[in-house]
């Protein structure tokens, strides 16, 4: 059984239209993590939630908000959809409690493509 | 801020041949902690290895690291390239300062061939 769900697999998106990236750890985690990949770019640390608290935000734009309705729990809502938001959304998950086992464990990915 | 560079591209090599991918970094932390991901095509990144420890080896998987926290320096190494070994391979890096932010470096894609 997958540990990290990610829904959907892929998204195609408008434009200006608003989308929620869902994501679900089944690993007993305390943090959750955002992470995004596009072709431009390598993989870029997004947001970092401990327990449910936004703990770092690397993102620029305020367009990118995540949502954390509970602890296993950490959506991606995005608004104002851009053509160059297109990319793999990768959720993440760890132990949380930043020692040397603290390893990240990805998910499958959402491929969002923006028209 | 802190900062991973690898190897540039696309390495290509033959099967059997040693690998070495470079991966140097840069933090202000004293004691930061350097990993090597690998992500297969269409596939999510995954842990391949870690370390903490200054000028400790560490292996797994046939492949191995040591840091150099003297050079900043996080090489990943295999003796013998294998046709599954290509993939794309993140250096990263974390100060586990409470935010666990995670930097990585800019990939390096690894090709082998028969």
């Amino acid at each position: 059984d997958p540990k990290i769900i990610q829904k959907p697999k892929y998204l195609v998106a408008v434009t200006g239209s608003e989308k929620i990236l869902i994501c679900e750890q089944y690993l007993g985690h305390n943090a959750m993590y955002w992470y995004r990949q596009s072709a431009k770019k390598p993989l870029e640390f997004m947001f970092s939630y401990s327990y449910q608290k936004l703990m770092d935000n690397q993102t620029a734009s305020s367009r990118f908000q995540p949502q954390s309705s509970k602890k296993n729990h950490l959506d991606l809502q995005i608004t104002a959809l851009k053509p160059d938001d297109s990319a793999t959304y990768f959720c993440a998950s760890s132990q949380g409690d930043w020692g040397p086992q603290d390893t990240q464990y990805f998910g499958p990915g959402t491929r969002l493509l923006v028209l | 801020g802190d900062s991973v560079t690898q190897t540039e591209g696309l390495v290509t090599l033959t099967e059997g041949l040693p690998v070495m991918l470079n991966c140097t970094y840069q933090t202000i932390y004293s004691n930061p902690f350097l990993f090597w991901y690998v992500q297969h095509l269409n596939e999510s990144p995954r842990l391949l290895l870690k370390s903490f420890t200054d000028n400790k080896r560490t292996e797994h998987q046939g492949f191995h690291a040591t840091l150099h926290k003297s050079s900043s320096s996080f090489h990943l190494q295999k003796s013998s390239a294998q046709l599954s070994d290509s993939a794309l391979y993140y250096c990263a890096l974390s100060d586990r300062t409470n935010t666990n932010k995670v930097v990585f470096g800019t990939g390096t894609r690894l090709q082998v061939l028969p």
